[in-house]
């Protein structure tokens, strides 16, 4: 089965600097990579997702990257703001039901 | 918000006890997929289910089943609680199965056992 490890566990930054979040894979077959971002109570929403035909996806502040050869996709948040402060989760499918696996998540808190 | 909707959002039981938690899928999708999650860890697979049957397993024990109706509905039911079942239990619904597509998940519901 898949199995995805993400680093770092937490991640402090000062607002307006940018965050990086990287996950790795180990399902090759893996073709679609979400990223989820959980604030405190509340369910994971989604916020950006990339497929395994492009490189990099961007939607304002938020850009996601794709290494298929590496196995790894990264979660770029720039001028990072107060209201980033959340957990985030890379995931990646697997199995007959395609499955989403996730990652153990990343604390990021965003200092003003 | 996503369409997908869940009910009870808080729920208490009882360790022993049996639960039935109810998901209602966004409107055109016809699987859903149930997840736990437990206090400070991501999303764990329970199962999934596309046109009425169980369509993929996660590593839970027999205890945890489901059911998904005509209208794509589903419910989870656990019985025999125990402590550790104590999370929030999510369901996320899909456009088809085999092909990977956006899961939305509903706002969860939390179950605490004691």
């Amino acid at each position: 089965g898949e199995n995805v490890e993400q680093h770092p566990s937490t991640l402090s930054v000062q607002e307006g600097d940018s965050a990086v979040i990287k996950c790795t894979y180990s399902d090759s077959a893996s073709n679609y990579f979400p990223w989820y971002k959980q604030e405190l109570g509340k369910r994971p929403q989604l916020i950006i997702d990339i497929r395994s035909n492009v490189g990099e996806k961007k939607d304002q502040r938020i850009a996601v990257t794709l290494n298929k050869t590496a196995k790894h996709f990264s979660l770029h948040i720039t001028e990072t703001q107060p209201e980033d402060s959340a957990v985030y989760f890379c995931a990646a499918p697997s199995g007959s039901a395609r499955q989403l696996t996730f990652g153990s998540g990343t604390q990021l808190t965003v200092l003003p | 918000e996503t369409g997908v909707t869940q009910s009870p959002t808080h729920l208490i039981k009882t360790r022993g006890q049996q639960v039935t938690l109810r998901c209602s899928s966004q409107s055109g999708h016809n699987t859903v997929s149930w997840y736990q999650q437990a206090l400070g860890q991501g999303p764990q697979f329970i199962f999934q289910y596309y046109r009425e049957e169980e369509n993929g397993r996660g590593n839970f024990p027999p205890r945890f089943s489901g059911l998904q109706f005509p209208n794509y509905s589903s419910e989870l039911n656990v019985n025999a609680l125990e402590l550790d079942d104590s999370a929030l239990y999510l369901c996320a619904s899909s456009l088809v199965p085999a092909r990977v597509t956006e899961a939305f998940f509903g706002q969860g519901t939390r179950l605490t056992v004691v």
